[in-house]
């Protein structure tokens, strides 16, 4: 499985778009691309997946890169409960979700 | 929603104990995963199972087993517990046979083994 790169930490204002990057460069075609969270003490929440198009949901957008080596996580209006360690994850069928060590996401009042 | 459920949220246990940690899931999902999850180290897969009395090596399955007699619950248990198996405990599931379509994931457990 392709292996992730993302920024230890970010802080994000209250309200505001919370903009989390991803970068995966040894991505292959038929390789995933997930997000999950984890907020303290509780179990990794499931946000959103994509292959090629971007995709939204009620919790979140996802924007590929037309090369796929790349994405990102928006959440459109941050809010103190998105405060959590935001995961990227490439995955492909057959193989195995690997949590790296992921984003935490700081979101200031 | 897909609901997960963990037997217990905290544990304390002493070494050399066997200890069970159960996993309920209400969706009728066909796979079951087990983690643990520990500061530095992420999460790691120690069992996992695609089907009642299936079940498959994770990563770190050593000191561990696993039962699943029914569809829905999935037990891990150690054997003998010991220090280094002090950790939060994740269990999670999934509704593809296919392994890792996307997983749920329950509260967790948090065992510390004195």
């Amino acid at each position: 499985d392709a292996k992730t790169t993302q920024p230890t930490s970010m802080d994000c204002a209250e309200g505001r778009a919370a903009n989390l990057p991803c970068n995966h460069s040894t991505i292959s075609g038929n390789e995933y691309v997930y997000w999950y969270r984890q907020i303290h003490s509780q179990g990794p929440q499931y946000i959103i997946h994509g292959l090629k198009n971007n995709e939204t949901n009620e919790m979140a957008s996802l924007i590929i890169t037309e090369d796929r080596k790349s994405s990102t996580l928006i959440l459109p209006h941050a809010t103190l409960r998105d405060t959590a360690v935001y995961y990227c994850i490439v995955y492909n069928q057959g193989g195995k979700l690997i949590f790296g060590q992921g984003t935490e996401l700081s979101v200031k009042p | 929603d897909v609901k997960v459920t963990q037997s217990s949220r905290y544990l304390v246990k002493r070494t050399g104990e066997k200890v069970f940690l159960e996993c309920v899931q209400d969706m009728d999902h066909e796979n079951m995963f087990w983690y643990r999850q520990d500061p530095g180290l992420g999460l790691r897969l120690i069992y996992f199972s695609y089907d009642v009395k299936m079940k498959e090596k994770g990563d770190i399955p050593e000191g561990y087993s696993v039962s699943r007699e029914k569809k829905e619950r999935f037990s891990l248990i150690l054997e003998s517990a010991s220090t280094n198996q002090t950790s939060m405990y994740l269990c999670a599931s999934s509704y593809d046979r296919v392994i890792g379509e996307t997983q749920y994931f329950g509260p967790g457990t948090r065992l510390l083994v004195l």
